[in-house]
């Protein structure tokens, strides 16, 4: 699976944008870039994924860019309960457009919302 | 979460016994996944299962170890071989598309 490159710590105030990056250089063509989040002791909770084109859903966007080295999750009204870290994961689909095998974790990026 | 129970949320055990972790789900996942998180660190995965009776290791698998005889159930064992047990474990399952995690176990090996 490619490896993903993300800030450690990020600040937003409340109800503002919060844009989280992610670098996935080596992405192949069958991953999917997915995003969860982790509010402290509790289990990720799962927020949206894409393989290229943007996608949205109650909770966020994401924004894939054309060569998929990189992409954008959007939060697009902040609030103090959205303070969490925030992983971003490339995962391998396979030719059913399923995803299976580990879902590998990196450090992820703390995101502060404060009013 | 999404009927995913993990059980106990705490669990305290003395140093050199093995300790069983308990991961059932009822979403008739063909995966399922342990994973270790220790303060202010991502998650690693432990052991992972596609199918039921097959299971691989993951990346720190030493010092634990797993069966998978029901597609629901997914426990995890940690040894008196592992170094240095006190952590986060969450369990997670996956049907391919979205993966849904426990709410973990917090162990603690005084």
């Amino acid at each position: 699976d490619a490896k993903t490159t993300q800030p450690p710590s990020m600040d937003c105030a409340e109800g503002r944008a919060a844009n989280l990056p992610c670098n996935h250089s080596t992405i192949s063509g069958n991953e999917y870039v997915y995003w969860y989040r982790q509010i402290h002791s509790q289990g990720p909770q799962y927020i949206i994924h894409g393989l290229k084109n943007n996608e949205t859903n109650e909770m966020a966007s994401l924004i894939i860019t054309e060569d998929r080295k990189s992409s954008t999750l959007i939060l697009p009204h902040a609030t103090l309960r959205d303070t969490a870290v925030y992983y971003c994961i490339v995962r391998v689909a396979n030719a059913g457009g399923t995803s299976y095998g580990k879902l590998t974790f990196g450090q992820g990026t703390i995101l502060t919302v404060h009013p | 979460d999404g009927g995913i129970t993990q059980s106990p949320k705490y669990l305290f055990r003395k140093e050199g016994q093995n300790v069983t972790l308990s991961c059932e789900q009822n979403l008739n996942h063909d995966a399922m996944y342990w994973y270790r998180q220790d303060p202010g660190q991502g998650l690693r995965l432990i052991y992972y299962s596609q199918i039921v009776n097959d299971f691989q290791k993951g990346d720190i698998a030493e010092g634990y170890s797993v069966s998978r005889e029901k597609k629901e159930s997914f426990p995890l064992t940690v040894t008196s071989a592992q170094k240095n047990p006190t952590a986060f474990y969450l369990c997670a399952s996956d049907k391919g598309v979205v993966a849904f995690f426990g709410q973990g176990t917090r162990l603690t090996v005084v």
